[in-house]
C-alpha cells in the first residue's frame, strides 16, 4: 500500500525557533499534499494544499508567512513553521493523494509529527 | 453550523455489543464521505468509504442519508481492538480540490 513518512516523529524546541517537518510518499507521486495541524480533543484541521511546483494555498486564518510550504517535487513537501511560538504546539500531520490514480480520492496520511514549542 | 459534526462520545460498551456511531454535514453538495479510525497520538487510517447504497466490510456497515446529510457507521461484535477515535469526513463539492473535512471524532472504548 501507499506509505507517507513524516520526519521528525516528534521534535522540542525554543520559542523563537524555527522548525521544519518533512512529508514524503514513499512509493507514489504525488501532485497533492495537504497539511492538517490538530489540537488535542479536537478534529483536523486543513491548514493548507501543497501543489508540486506551484504556490501552496492556505486556508482562511493560516498565515502564509508563519507556515512555509515548498512542495519542490512529486514525493517531498516540506512545512516550516517559522519563530515558533507554544500556541503553536499541535500535532502535525501530512496526507498525499496518488497523481497516478486520477479518480481514486483517497489520501494517504503521514504518522505525524508533535510539535512541543517551549 | 458545524461542517461535520458527530456525537463526541465517548461510547464505552463491552466485548461483543453493537454500536452505532452518527454523523451530519452542512454541505449538501458534498461528494464523497468516510470513515476514519485515529488511535490515540498516531494519524488517521481510513476504515471504509461510504456509497448511497450503504455498503459493508465485515463487521462494519456504512450508510448514507443524502436527503437528511446523514452518514452512520455501524460496528457489531465490537473487539477491544476497536477501541479507537471515529472520524466522520466530508469531501466538499469544490471540484479538483480533494481536501476532506474531519469531524471532531467520536471516541469508542471496548471494555472486555
Amino acid at each position: 500500500g501507499a506509505v507517507v513518512s513524516q520526519h521528525p516523529s516528534w521534535v522540542i524546541c525554543k520559542s523563537g525557533t524555527s522548525v521544519k517537518i518533512e512529508c514524503r510518499s514513499l512509493d507514489f507521486q504525488a501532485t497533492t499534499m495537504f497539511w492538517y495541524r490538530q489540537f488535542p480533543k479536537q478534529s483536523l484541521m486543513l491548514m493548507a494544499t501543497s501543489n508540486e511546483g506551484s504556490k501552496a494555498t492556505y486556508e482562511q486564518g493560516v498565515e502564509k508567512d508563519k507556515f512555509l510550504i515548498n512542495h519542490a517535487s512529486l514525493t517531498l513537501s516540506t512545512l516550516t513553521v517559522t519563530s515558533a511560538h507554544p500556541e503553536d504546539s499541535s500535532f502535525y500531520i501530512c496526507s498525499a493523494r496518488d497523481a497516478g490514480i486520477s479518480s481514486y480520492n483517497e489520501q494517504f496520511f503521514g504518522p505525524g509529527t508533535r510539535l512541543t514549542v517551549l | 453550523r458545524k461542517e461535520v459534526e458527530q456525537d463526541p462520545g465517548p461510547f464505552n460498551v463491552p466485548e461483543g455489543a453493537t454500536v452505532a456511531f452518527n454523523c451530519t454535514y452542512s454541505n449538501s453538495a458534498s461528494q464523497s464521505f468516510f470513515w476514519y479510525r485515529q488511535d490515540c497520538r498516531k494519524e488517521p487510517k481510513l476504515l471504509m468509504s461510504v456509497y448511497s447504497s450503504g455498503n459493508e466490510d465485515g463487521r462494519f456497515t456504512a450508510q448514507l442519508n443524502r436527503a437528511s446529510q446523514y452518514i452512520s457507521l455501524l460496528i457489531r461484535d465490537s473487539k477491544l481492538s476497536d477501541s479507537a477515535t471515529y472520524l466522520c469526513v466530508v469531501e466538499p463539492s469544490r471540484a479538483g480540490s480533494y481536501q476532506l473535512t474531519f469531524g471532531k471524532g467520536t471516541k469508542l472504548s471496548v471494555i472486555p
